[in-house]
């Protein structure tokens, strides 16, 4: 039962316009999402986070939407650059009798072409 | 480098070996994740521990896994007895905060485990 779901594995833009990553998730009880880059052999990197009680979160280039009706979120990055390809993956947190576990989507990768 | 620090990056072990897998949180965090990645998919969460104490056990296996966090030195995960299916990469991730604390987990490079 695959609680948050990244449908795209695969995501390839041009240098300069936007890249839009999206993710669903099934748990109403999930209140913070959080979205991380990894590149290969190495660990998952922070990138941007949105607690429930809002539904935008800015930070420079990275931009993420939580819309809780349609359990879905997106990261936009824009512009991208060829730096940013990586696999994204999507996080939710479930914080159940005091645990702080964070539940992954599969990941995206994303190529950015130059 | 003050981040989480994971050794081995990488370990090789023959079936029916031990595996131990060790954990330096952040300076300053006091809370330790431990997450399986199977290559294609997500990664998993397997324990969640504080100083001396397992929060949450929920994602490990009943058998051959254990986790501690002691009061001094790393994080260990171990699994005894390993088997082909235990290869994958694990990672362990530290946050200063438990709670509503909004914080986010900051991840260790990981140690790819490989099972002959």
């Amino acid at each position: 039962d695959q609680q948050v779901k990244q449908n795209s594995p695969s995501l390839s833009v041009q240098e300069g316009r936007i890249s839009i990553l999206n993710c669903d998730y099934t748990n109403s009880m999930f209140d913070y999402f959080l979205w991380y880059k990894k590149y290969p052999a190495e660990g998952p990197t922070f990138l941007i986070s949105i607690s429930s009680i809002k539904d935008k979160n800015e930070d420079g280039r990275f931009t993420v939407f939580l819309n809780k009706s349609a359990k879905h979120l997106s990261l936009h990055i824009v512009p991208s650059q060829p730096g940013d390809s990586a696999v994204y993956f999507c996080a939710a947190r479930a914080t159940q009798g005091g645990s702080e576990k964070l539940v992954f989507g599969k990941g995206t990768k994303l190529t950015v072409n130059p | 480098n003050a981040g989480v620090m994971q050794n081995p990056r990488h370990l090789v072990r023959r079936r029916g070996q031990e595996a131990r897998l060790r954990c330096s949180p952040m300076k300053g965090h006091s809370h330790v994740y431990w997450y399986r990645q199977l290559p294609e998919e997500g990664l998993k969460f397997m324990v969640y521990l504080q100083k001396e104490n397992i929060i949450d056990e929920s994602g490990m296996p009943k058998e051959r896994f254990s986790a501690e966090f002691p009061k001094e030195g790393p994080s260990i995960l171990r699994i005894q007895q390993v088997v082909r299916g235990d290869s994958a990469a694990y990672f362990c991730a530290s946050s200063p905060l438990g709670g509503r604390s909004n914080q986010p987990q900051h991840f260790g490079d990981g140690t790819r485990l490989s099972i002959l």
